[in-house]
Parts: structure tokens; sequence; C-alpha cells
């Protein structure tokens, strides 16, 4: 059973390109977070969706940034026209259930900002 | 602002000794913690998920307990180990929070052989 898969690993691009980041749950999990770590800072929530759904997105920044989950295919987190201050390290994880389930986190995706 | 805070900070100690450090959360509206290992250059797994006041729970060497009343949870290793440096995080869920989960800063622990 594969764990959470995201990808790239690595991400570079310019100033106002965009930014895709994928990230495919485990066998099984209908539930997928987004987390930031900015440099010297601990992680922080983004979004938290169920297929076609997004239930809370209270930590997404509120623009150039958005989320989903199809019915069918891997999470994606778009950024448009990226800043150096999006340069971060991306983790997703992926549950079973709701919050009191365990969230398994996979590698995560550094995009750097050039 | 719910806080969650972790003590301490960072933490040294000698190969065989016990340890033990705490994740201070709002006592109001609880809902879950969870507990996260994470070692540099990896991603954070998961140590334990705790709901209930009173709670405890126990893996291999390590084991955590919860006050949900008093807004605590400790996380405990027996016998450390060189292979259990890392940093350790506790995440908390409350209503308020929604479904956001609010991570502390970690306590980073070094064991030394």
């Amino acid at each position: 059973n594969a764990g959470v898969m995201q990808n790239p690993r690595h991400l570079v691009r310019r100033r106002g390109q965009e930014a895709r980041l994928r990230c495919s749950p485990m066998k099984g999990h209908s539930h997928v977070y987004w987390y930031r770590q900015l440099p010297e800072e601990g992680l922080k929530f983004m979004v938290y969706l169920q297929k076609e759904n997004i239930i809370d997105e209270s930590g997404m920044p509120k623009e150039r940034f958005s989320a989903e989950f199809p019915k069918e295919g891997p999470s994606i987190l778009r950024i448009q026209q990226v800043v150096r201050g999006d340069s971060a390290a991306y983790f997703c994880a992926s549950s079973r259930g709701q919050v009191t389930d365990t969230q398994y986190f996979g590698p995560g995706t550094r995009l750097t900002v050039l | 602002i719910l806080n969650v805070e972790q003590s301490p900070q960072s933490l040294h100690v000698q190969e065989g000794d016990s340890t033990n450090f705490t994740c201070s959360f709002p006592s109001s509206n609880f809902y879950a913690l969870h507990w996260y290992r994470w070692e540099t250059a990896k991603s954070p797994e998961a140590l334990f998920v705790m709901t209930l006041n009173g709670d405890e729970k126990k893996k291999g060497r390590i084991s955590a307990t919860l006050n949900t009343k008093e807004g605590y949870s400790y996380l405990y290793i027996k016998g450390s180990q060189p292979e259990d440096s890392a940093t350790y995080l506790c995440a908390f869920y409350g209503p308020l929070n929604n479904n956001d989960m609010r991570f502390g800063a970690g306590t980073r622990l070094t064991v030394k052989p």
C-alpha cells in the first residue's frame, strides 16, 4: 500500500509563473489536507478537501492560491503568478476520515521562486 | 487567536535517559490532539491521535497522556536512543478552528550516544 505521493519533489519557478503541486492520497483515503512550511517557521494549515469538495480553506491566501480534489486523479494545489514569498515546503496529508483520524504525510514539494 | 505551545523548545539528553515534553493548548472547545515525529529532511510521521480526557497511548518506548480540562498533553520517551532524535510536534483541533489543525512549534530532541 503506497503512502501519500507528492510531485514534483522540487519545483523551481520564476516570479509570475504558475506552480502546480500534486498530491495522491493513500489508497482508501478520501480526505486531503495541504500545509505550508515557510523558511524558519512551523507548519501552517492551508486547506482541507474531500473528493470534489473544499471543506475548509480558511488557511489559504485569498489571492493566487487555489486547490481542488477531483473525483478522479490527484489533489492539486495551484499557485498563480508566484512571488518570492511563496518559496516554501508544501506538504499534503491524507486520512480515511475526519480530524480524529490519523493523517499520513507525503514527502513534500519544495518550491523555490527565483 | 488560539495558541498551541510546546516546551521545551529543544532538549539534549544522553542515550538511555527518559524524557518528557509538554504541549499546551486552549482547554475550551477541545476536539482532538495529534502528536507527530518529524525527522530532518523527512515528512511528519503520526504518533498518536488523542481525543478523550485522561487518554493514555503507548507505542513502544513512547507514550502520551492528555488532560483536556487543563489543556495539556505530555509525551514521554523511555530509555531514549539516538534514533529518537527528531522534532516532536503536537497539533490541536477545536471546533473554533473549524477543520484546521494548529501546530505547535515543536520540541527538538537530540539524543547523544
